[in-house]
């Protein structure tokens, strides 16, 4: 069946450093490529998504590209802050708009 | 305004106990879900109802029985409560998927955290 696999954390980082978490995903036919954000204590939120090959998602500063090729939905950001520390979670849907999770990445960006 | 509620936020009780957790969405979606986050933090949906029938139900526990009174409603009742289901269980909607669309963005609730003692 459809899956997601995202790189485990805790991914720790300082402030203004580089951020990227890995996601591949394995599926049928062509699915639909999110980000959602978990910040502590809350529920989720929709932050970046792509829903056809090469299609780039962007939002508040982060980025991912739906890569056919390599089945992955790479996150990136040039410059993390404080205030991005939260767990980021890969997924993805077909055709029933079932939301397929990775297993979440905790990021602490530190000051 | 909030788009989905969820209530309670906490919700603690004894095993072997009967619960309810409500969910309502005042966003027209006609689609909602239940998904259950462990304490790893994984999640993983529950169930799926599209205009108060039932259209995805994933292998979870005859104890779990979701009830849809109208389509701006969502509740979860499980009965005979066990350690196991300690959780944080999440309320989403959606619009329906029409013609020709691949997914709609899926707005979540808050979460109940759920502790059986």
């Amino acid at each position: 069946g459809d899956s997601v696999t995202q790189m485990e954390g805790p991914v720790t980082l300082s402030e203004e450093a580089f951020l990227t978490i890995n996601c591949t995903y394995t599926a049928t036919g062509y699915p639909s490529l999110f980000w959602y954000v978990q910040y502590p204590g809350e529920g989720l939120q929709l932050l970046l998504k792509a829903t056809k090959a090469d299609d780039k998602g962007s939002n508040k500063g982060f980025e991912a590209t739906y890569r056919k090729e390599t089945t992955s939905f790479h996150l990136e950001k040039g410059s993390v802050q404080v205030s991005d520390s939260a767990v980021y979670f890969c997924a993805l849907t077909g055709a029933t708009n079932k939301l397929i999770f990775g297993t979440g990445t905790l990021l602490a960006v530190q000051p | 305004d909030t788009a989905v509620s969820q209530t309670p936020k906490y919700l603690v009780t004894q095993m072997g106990n009967d619960k309810s957790i409500k969910c309502e969405q005042n966003l027209g979606h006609d689609t909602m879900y239940w998904y259950k986050q462990d304490s790893k933090k994984f999640l993983k949906i529950m169930f799926s109802y599209n205009n108060k029938e039932l259209i995805i139900n994933e292998t979870v526990p005859n104890r779990f029985s979701p009830k849809s009174p109208d389509k701006a409603h969502l509740n979860l009742h499980i009965n005979s409560l066990e350690l196991g289901d300690s959780a944080v269980y999440f309320c989403a909607s959606s619009q329906d998927l029409g013609s020709g669309k691949r997914y709609n963005e899926q707005f979540f609730g808050p979460g109940t955290r759920l502790t059986v003692l």
